[in-house]
């Protein structure tokens, strides 16, 4: 089966520029979680989801941000407008939800320069 | 409030040699723990989890971890370290309360000299 795939892989591009990342999740899952790792601030979940519902969106760095699950196997994490400080690695994992031994199976992420 | 603690940022050993990283959790129930590692440029790999039952448990590429309550820790293991085994390796928790949120410690990155 394959696992989580993230797109693209890596995206530069300049302030002020709307960014999109996206995430697959492994068929069958239903919560997907979306984290983002910076070397000062170590690895953030940002949100996640289950069932398409957001269930705890605390981590939204500000409202720059936003995610969605347009269905149950995709979801997009939106940055307008983008600032250098979103300069990161984002990662999607997902597992079956609504049961807590279940581990996350991450994407490989999504290597973010805002230049 | 519910954390993870991973005391090493890093960690230098010799191939061949064994190894133990160190993970303390802070958390009121019995935890659901998991230690992931990540190599460069790739996301974070499951290398075992417990939940309940017997308190050492296997994982993948040789690890094993080792819960143990009355320390509030679970510590990962390898008794011979080979020169791949270099990357850096989270220790997660789960919250209950949250379904299965995870909260991670701050990683230690290894290396291996040969």
């Amino acid at each position: 089966d394959a696992g989580v795939i993230q797109s693209p892989r890596h995206e530069v591009t300049e302030m002020g520029q709307e960014v999109t990342l996206r995430c697959k999740l492994i068929s069958g899952h239903n919560s997907l979680f979306w984290y983002r790792q910076t070397m000062m601030r170590g690895l953030e979940l940002l949100i996640y989801f289950n069932n398409n519902v957001p269930i705890d969106d605390s981590g939204m760095p500000e409202d720059r941000f936003s995610a969605k699950m347009p269905n149950a196997s995709f979801s997009t994490l939106k940055i307008q407008p983008s600032e250098p400080r979103d300069s990161a690695v984002y990662f999607c994992a997902s597992s079956l939800g609504g049961v807590s031994n279940q581990p996350q199976h991450f994407g490989d992420g999504t290597r973010l320069s805002i230049l | 409030a519910q954390s993870v603690t991973q005391p090493d940022i890093h960690i230098t050993v010799s191939e061949g040699a064994s190894l133990e990283l160190r993970c303390n959790y802070s958390y009121g129930a019995t935890p659901y723990l998991f230690w992931y590692v990540q190599s460069p440029g790739q996301g974070l790999q499951l290398l075992l989890k417990y939940f309940s039952g017997d308190t050492l448990v296997q994982g993948i590429k040789g690890f094993e971890a080792e819960f143990k309550r009355s320390q509030s820790s679970f510590n990962l293991r390898k008794p011979s370290v080979h020169w791949s085994d270099a990357a850096e390796y989270f220790c997660a928790v789960v919250l209950m309360e949250y379904g299965n949120k995870l909260v991670f410690g701050a990683g230690t990155i290894l290396r291996v000299k040969s």
